[in-house]
């Protein structure tokens, strides 16, 4: 069945450095990429997602790559601030089937 | 737009009491869907709507849980003989999706807490 696979549970940063979220994913179909942000006490809100092999997606400084070929959805940042301390959340669907599966977050937290 | 809205926030049970979580999704929104969110297993994929009718409810366990949407504006979540485990945010999403691959918007979500 559909998998997704965040190998970080606990990602603790300085403000100001680059971050790097690893998503890989399994299906047989051909899938939709999510990453699902959620601060504290709020719901999960959509970062960006992306169906497009090897086409770099932005939102809100944050971006990634869809690589087909090695099934990775990598979020990264080049300078992570404050506020972007929250749970990240990568998730599938196939291009059909609207039910999205989620790994299992990373929580990301900056320091000053 | 209010969102998707669900009712109560918080609820305690007592161990073998029922409880009922309600959602009301995104006016227009054809697709609904309960998750439920714990520490240990993240946020797994219960059950899923699609114009009232159930598709996939391949993720809930079959012995107590059930869900119902009676009309477009609503959906329950019902849980009977809760039980300590059964302890966890659950979170109602919906989507204008007649086709794969949506965003879904979600609630924010019902803390249950079994003692």
């Amino acid at each position: 069945g559909d998998s997704v696979t965040q190998t970080e549970g606990l990602v603790t940063l300085t403000k100001g450095l680059p971050v790097m979220l690893n998503c890989t994913y399994q299906t047989t179909y051909s899938p939709f990429l999510f990453w699902y942000v959620q601060h504290l006490n709020e719901a999960p809100k959509l970062l960006l997602k992306s169906s497009t092999d090897n086409k770099r997606t932005e939102h809100q400084g944050f971006y990634a790559t869809l690589h087909k070929s090695s099934s990775s959805f990598h979020l990264q940042k080049s300078s992570v601030q404050l506020s972007d301390s929250a749970l990240y959340f990568c998730a599938l669907s196939e291009t059909l089937y609207n039910v999205l599966y989620f790994g299992s977050g990373t929580k990301l937290t900056v320091e000053p | 737009n209010a969102g998707v809205i669900q009712t109560p926030r918080h609820k305690v049970t007592g161990k073998g009491q029922e409880a009922t979580l309600w959602c009301e999704p995104i006016s227009g929104h054809s697709a609904v869907f309960w998750y439920r969110q714990t520490i240990v297993q993240g946020l797994e994929f219960l059950t899923y709507f699609r114009n009232q009718a159930p598709i996939d409810d391949s993720g809930m366990p079959k012995e107590r849980f059930s869900a119902q949407m009676p009309n477009q504006s609503h959906s329950t979540l019902k849980i009977q003989s809760t039980q300590p485990q059964d302890s966890a945010v659950y979170l109602c999403a919906s989507s204008s999706g007649t086709k794969g691959a949506e965003t879904l918007y979600f609630g924010s979500g019902t803390r249950l807490t079994v003692l």
